[in-house]
């Protein structure tokens, strides 16, 4: 069955960065957009961006477009969110999720907690 | 790209039915069959309910139920039970180059 799972929770000073992976198993890992998005305390689901793992194309919205990096290797099926200068505004859980065959977030990563405290 | 609105909050008694909307532009919900939803307990994954406006993904309890009219989604919770609350989100595919864009959010409180 389609799984993503997600490397477990960081924790990072002010100004760091973090770099949360995402291992997908039971699909053809090139063929489907993998996104990335986050939910801060008390907060919505938060769009941060895509990733083509068939060419490496990226689109990132606009608010952390000077910040993060989504990378892949295609060799282990894993995509690669980094998120630097990091702020306590980035305390958050961070979702892998794919667009499957239908319109829809039809698998999700488990979460990774990100904790940014001094 | 601005998020799809959503009530902040939604209430029911148990085996009431409460509806939950959803409003975009033409350039989203209005303009394409690929709304979805998702309930979400937090800290979990969210999990999809309903896809392309009234499908429900295998597993999914028929008590959850979807449409739309214009430029408006709705999901209904039919039935209300105390193991649906949680929040929930909808989704759209966008025009943007984002493609997809979520709903703010509405939490269900059973009474």
């Amino acid at each position: 069955q389609v799984q993503l799972v997600q490397s477990g929770a960081e924790v990072r000073k002010p100004g760091a960065s973090v770099k949360v992976s995402c291992k997908a198993s039971g699909y053809t890992f090139s063929g489907y957009y993998l996104y990335w998005v986050r939910q801060a305390p008390g907060q919505g689901l938060e769009w941060m961006g895509w990733l083509n793992p068939h060419n490496g194309g990226t689109n990132y919205a606009h608010k952390f477009q000077a910040r993060v990096t989504m990378t892949r290797d295609t060799s282990i099926s894993t995509a690669y969110m980094e998120l630097n200068s990091l702020t306590s505004d980035d305390t958050a859980v961070y979702f892998c999720t794919r667009i499957g065959s239908i319109a829809a977030y039809d698998a999700w990563g488990q979460g990774t907690l990100v904790t940014v405290s001094s | 790209q601005s998020a799809l609105t959503q009530p902040a909050s939604v209430s029911g008694s148990p085996g009431q039915s409460i509806t939950i909307s959803c409003t975009g532009t033409s350039s989203d919900v209005g303009g394409y069959h690929y709304v979805s939803w998702y309930q979400h307990f937090p800290g979990k994954a969210p999990r999809l309910i309903l896809y392309d406006v009234s499908d429900r993904p295998s597993g999914v309890s028929d008590r959850f139920s979807g449409s739309k009219s214009g430029n408006t989604a709705s999901l209904t919770i039919s039935g209300l039970q105390t193991e649906d609350e949680a929040d929930y989100y909808c989704c759209s595919y966008t025009t943007s180059n984002t493609f997809y864009v979520f709903g703010t959010g509405t939490k269900v409180t059973v009474l």
